[in-house]
C-alpha cells in the first residue's frame, strides 16, 4: 500500500518568506508527527496530531511555526518569515494507532533550503 | 531526563561479518526501543522494537536487536553483513509512562560496509 508522502520534496525560499509543507499520511492512520532533521543529528520532535486535533506541540520552535490537521487526515506545516535557521529536512510520520507501541512510519522528508 | 546514546558515529565492517551498532538508553522503567534506517536522501524506514517478552528481537532484512536491561542497552545486530547495509542507523525511545508518545532519538550511526 501507498506510505507517507510528503511535497514538495525540496523547497528554497528567501529569508522572510512563508512556507506550507504537507504531509500525507497512510490511509486509515490516526496519530500523525512532525519532525525535523539537521544533518548529522536525529530527528527532532515538533508536534503530533491525534484525529484533527495538536494533542502535543510542544516540541513547537517557537510561534512562527504552526500546523493543521483539518479533516484528520492531511497535515500542512506553514512556517512564518523563515529565518536561515529554520533549514532542515522536515519529517512527517503517521501511526495507526495512538499507543505508545504503535510504530510510526515515515515520509521522504521535505528538504528546506532558507536562503 | 530521557535521552538515548549512540556512541560511535561510524562503524566500518567487511561483507560477510557480523556487524553490531551501538545503543544505550537513560528512561526510568520498562521503556519501548525502535530502531530505524535512513538510506541517502531518503525517509527513516522501520526496522524493528521491543515492547515486552523475549529481549532478542527479530526484525527487517536481517537484522535483531537485544534488550539488556541490566546495561540499558538495545544493541543492533546483523549475522553477516550486505553492502547493502551501508546507511545511518537511529535508535529511538518512548517512555511508557508518559502521555506524550514523541520518541527520543540518537544521533545516528553511519553504518560503512566494504567489498
Amino acid at each position: 500500500g501507498a506510505g507517507v508522502s510528503q511535497t514538495p520534496s525540496n523547497k528554497v525560499t528567501e529569508k522572510g518568506k512563508y512556507v506550507e509543507l504537507r504531509c500525507d499520511p497512510i490511509s486509515g492512520h490516526t496519530a500523525l508527527y512532525w519532525y525535523r532533521q539537521s544533518l548529522g543529528q536525529g530527528p527532532e520532535f515538533l508536534i503530533y496530531f491525534q484525529g484533527t486535533g495538536a494533542a502535543d506541540d510542544s516540541g513547537l520552535p517557537n510561534d512562527r511555526f504552526f500546523a493543521v490537521r483539518p479533516e484528520g487526515s492531511v497535515s500542512t506545516l506553514k512556517i512564518q518569515r523563515t529565518e536561515r535557521g529554520d533549514s532542515a529536512v522536515y519529517l512527517c510520520a503517521s501511526s495507526l494507532g495512538q499507543g505508545p507501541t504503535d510504530t510510526q512510519y515515515f515520509g521522504p522528508g521535505t528538504r528546506l533550503t532558507v536562503l | 531526563a530521557q535521552s538515548v546514546a549512540q556512541p560511535e558515529d561510524q562503524v566500518n565492517v567487511a561483507e560477510g561479518n557480523p556487524l553490531t551498532v551501538k545503543c544505550t538508553y537513560s528512561v526510568s522503567g520498562n521503556p519501548y526501543l525502535f530502531w530505524y534506517v535512513q538510506y541517502p536522501n531518503r525517509g527513516l524506514q522501520f526496522l524493528l522494537k521491543y515492547i515486552t517478552g523475549d529481549n532478542l528481537v527479530k526484525g527487517s532484512y536481517g537484522f535483531e536487536a537485544e534488550f539488556n536491561k541490566s546495561q540499558t542497552s538495545f544493541h543492533l545486530k546483523k549475522p553477516s553483513a550486505l553492502v547493502s547495509d551501508s546507511a545511518l542507523y537511529f535508535c529511538a525511545v518512548r517512555d511508557p509512562r508518559r502521555s506524550n508518545y514523541q520518541l527520543i532519538w540518537g544521533a545516528g550511526t553511519k553504518l560503512i560496509i566494504k567489498p
